[in-house]
């Protein structure tokens, strides 16, 4: 299966501020998403983006398939942006997800 | 929306005791997944499903069976509970194409004593 790097593991964060979450992963992919899992566990899709680059208001993604990168940006962080940010690609040809250790993201007021 | 709905968010079970997780998707999605997920490891496959009765072994099968007899519910089925498969346990569906996401339940959180 694919190896997944996410970096930085833990950041925090003063509010207000931005951030750059990276992951990188070991084969080419034919899928990748980012997920952001909030304190009761509960995993929210944030992004379905194998290639490109999306946005949805604070936050947007980009994935450059053919270096094997995708990045994840949020920009004027909040409170409720806490949590852990999991990187998940799939590798071409296979039905499921392959998913990093994640970003531990604690933003302070 | 999709809707992924696990039947318990927390179970407490024996050491021994054979548990049944459920999990049910309102899409008519043909793709189930069940993950794993303990700390410092995120998340590991245990099985999936791509269709009625039909089933594929993930990273960590071992100790776990599974079942669907119909389209939108898949079972994991603990034989013999063991106290190293305490962990969160998270559902997932999906639809017929690769190129689709994954949507996942809110996780049941098994303790076995």
């Amino acid at each position: 299966g694919i190896q997944v790097e996410q970096s930085p593991p833990d950041l925090i964060l003063q509010e207000g501020a931005n951030s750059t979450l990276r992951c990188n992963f070991s084969d080419s992919v034919n899928n990748l998403q980012w997920f952001h899992q909030n304190p009761w566990g509960q995993l929210i899709n944030l992004f379905y983006i194998p290639s490109g680059t999306k946005q949805n208001g604070r936050l947007s993604a980009t994935t450059v398939a053919t270096e094997r990168y995708s990045l994840l940006y949020i920009s004027s962080s909040q409170t409720t942006d806490s949590g852990v940010y999991f990187c998940a690609p799939g590798e071409t040809g296979a039905n499921n997800l392959f998913f990093g250790t994640g970003t531990r993201l604690t933003v302070i007021p | 929306d999709v809707k992924v709905t696990q039947s318990s968010r927390y179970l407490v079970k024996r050491t021994g005791e054979k548990v049944f997780l459920e999990c049910v998707q309102d899409m008519d999605h043909e793709n189930m997944f069940w993950y794993r997920q303990d700390p410092g490891l995120g998340l590991r496959l245990i099985y999936f499903s791509y269709d009625v009765k039909m089933k594929e072994k993930g990273d960590i099968p071992e100790g776990y069976s599974v079942s669907r007899e119909k389209k939108e519910r898949f079972s994991l089925i603990l034989e013999s509970a063991s106290t190293n498969q305490t962990s969160m346990y998270l559902c997932a569906s999906r639809g017929g194409q690769i190129n689709q996401p994954q949507h996942f339940g809110d996780g049941t959180r098994l303790s076995i004593l």
